[in-house]
Formats: structure tokens, C-alpha cells, sequence
């Protein structure tokens, strides 16, 4: 039980379907985190959310749109993907943006 | 920005040897430095962390040293064991907002039985 969860675990989509992806919490942390994660490349830093509120978005395309309901919850809704999303998509949150982070499993993301 | 160089990439070491992980950052004024393991299937996982006001942290065979005037810093797992195999990830963060959390690119580490 690492405390965040993520679902589904693996998604397959066409580029013109649209689905989300949600993160759920436990630890009672007030930060929470999407990441992409591709092969060979560094962790990608997508969304931040503290206390609910958007912190940054780093010029992501806006076929990524995250929506944080409460403290506890985050999802990352996709549409009209292209197949260079494909990757490992990871929440993570924490105490504080200046604190240690935890993550999920990941989901992992096709795009046909 | 921020830029962590991570090396070596892949690290193959005997059981029961030490493996060494260093990375470097380029901004001066970040001053949080976590390493995480990521097995197969798994997300990344906290293993050790160290804040700028420290030179040194040690759990256990796990330890993290942090010199400020290189900018580098380095993971050192003593008597390696076939389960320490994963790949590795360094992040420094200026500790102001999550925007500024970058990790390293990540080392392969597998320890030979």
C-alpha cells in the first residue's frame, strides 16, 4: 500500500477517444503532482496542485486538462492525444511543494 | 531552470559490493536533495533525502553526502543485494514550489548474484 493510488493501471486509447486518468491519496498530504515519465527521458513535471489550487502548469498542450476536486483526489483528463503521449503517467503527493514526495504506480498510457 | 546530470547511466556491481550514484545541479540555491528507486512496475519510491544545511545522511547501508561548493552530491548503498536492483533517480528542488523539483535522468543499478 504505498498510500497513493492510481486507475486504471493500464489504459488504451485512440488518439480521438477521450478519458481520464485519477489519483487518490491517503496520507493527508496537501500537494499533489502529475509527471510524465518516457523511456530515457528524465521525470517530466506536469501539474501542481496545493490546497486545490493549480500552483503551475508547465506549458503542457491542453489536450492534458487536470481537475482537483479536494485534497485527496486529482485526475488528468485526456483528449485528442497524440501518440508521442504514450508514456507512465505518475501522481505523487506531499505535506508541502517543498517537501518529499510520494507516488503511485503509475498508468501506463497507449496511445494507438 | 534547474539542470540535474545523473552518471553513471547503468551500473552493474557485485552482491555484497558498494555502488556509487552522483549527480550534479546547476542552481546554486536549491537546497533539497531526494533520491528515489524505481522497481519494475513501481512508482518511485523515497529512499533517503538530504537538506543543504547537512553534508551527510546515512539509513542503515544507504547513505547521501552533499558538497554545496561542487554542486554534487552522491548515493552510496553498502553490501549490495540482488533486491537493490532498479533504477535510480536524484531530484534537487529550490524548495520553494513543486515547479522546481527536477530529477535526474536516472541510473540502472543491478547487483550480480
Amino acid at each position: 500500500e504505498t498510500g497513493v493510488t492510481q486507475t486504471p493501471r493500464h489504459l488504451v486509447m485512440g488518439m480521438t477517444n477521450k478519458k481520464s486518468l485519477k489519483c487518490e491519496q491517503h496520507l493527508g498530504h496537501n500537494a499533489m503532482y502529475w509527471y510524465k515519465q518516457s523511456a530515457k527521458k528524465p521525470l517530466e513535471l506536469m501539474f501542481v496542485y496545493s490546497l486545490e489550487e493549480r500552483v503551475e502548469n508547465n506549458s503542457v498542450p491542453s489536450r492534458f486538462s487536470p481537475e482537483c476536486p479536494n485534497s485527496s483526489h486529482l485526475f488528468l483528463h485526456l483528449h485528442t492525444l497524440q501518440p508521442e503521449d504514450s508514456a507512465l503517467y505518475l501522481c505523487a503527493s506531499s505535506t508541502g511543494v517543498d517537501q518529499p514526495q510520494h507516488f503511485g504506480d503509475g498508468t501506463r498510457l497507449s496511445i494507438l | 531552470g534547474e539542470n540535474v546530470e545523473q552518471h553513471p547511466s547503468t551500473l552493474s556491481v557485485q552482491e555484497g559490493d558498494s555502488a556509487v550514484i552522483k549527480c550534479t545541479y546547476s542552481d546554486s540555491a536549491s537546497n533539497y536533495f531526494p533520491w528515489y528507486k524505481q522497481e519494475l512496475g513501481k512508482g518511485p519510491q523515497l529512499i533517503i533525502d538530504i537538506r543543504s544545511n547537512v553534508g551527510e545522511k546515512k539509513d542503515q547501508r544507504i547513505a547521501v553526502t552533499l558538497n554545496k561548493t561542487a554542486k554534487h552530491f552522491s548515493l552510496h548503498i553498502t553490501e549490495t543485494q540482488p533486491e537493490d536492483s532498479a533504477v535510480y533517480f536524484c531530484a534537487a528542488s529550490l524548495g520553494v514550489n513543486g515547479q522546481n523539483f527536477v530529477f535526474g535522468p536516472g541510473t540502472r543499478l543491478s547487483v550480480l548474484p
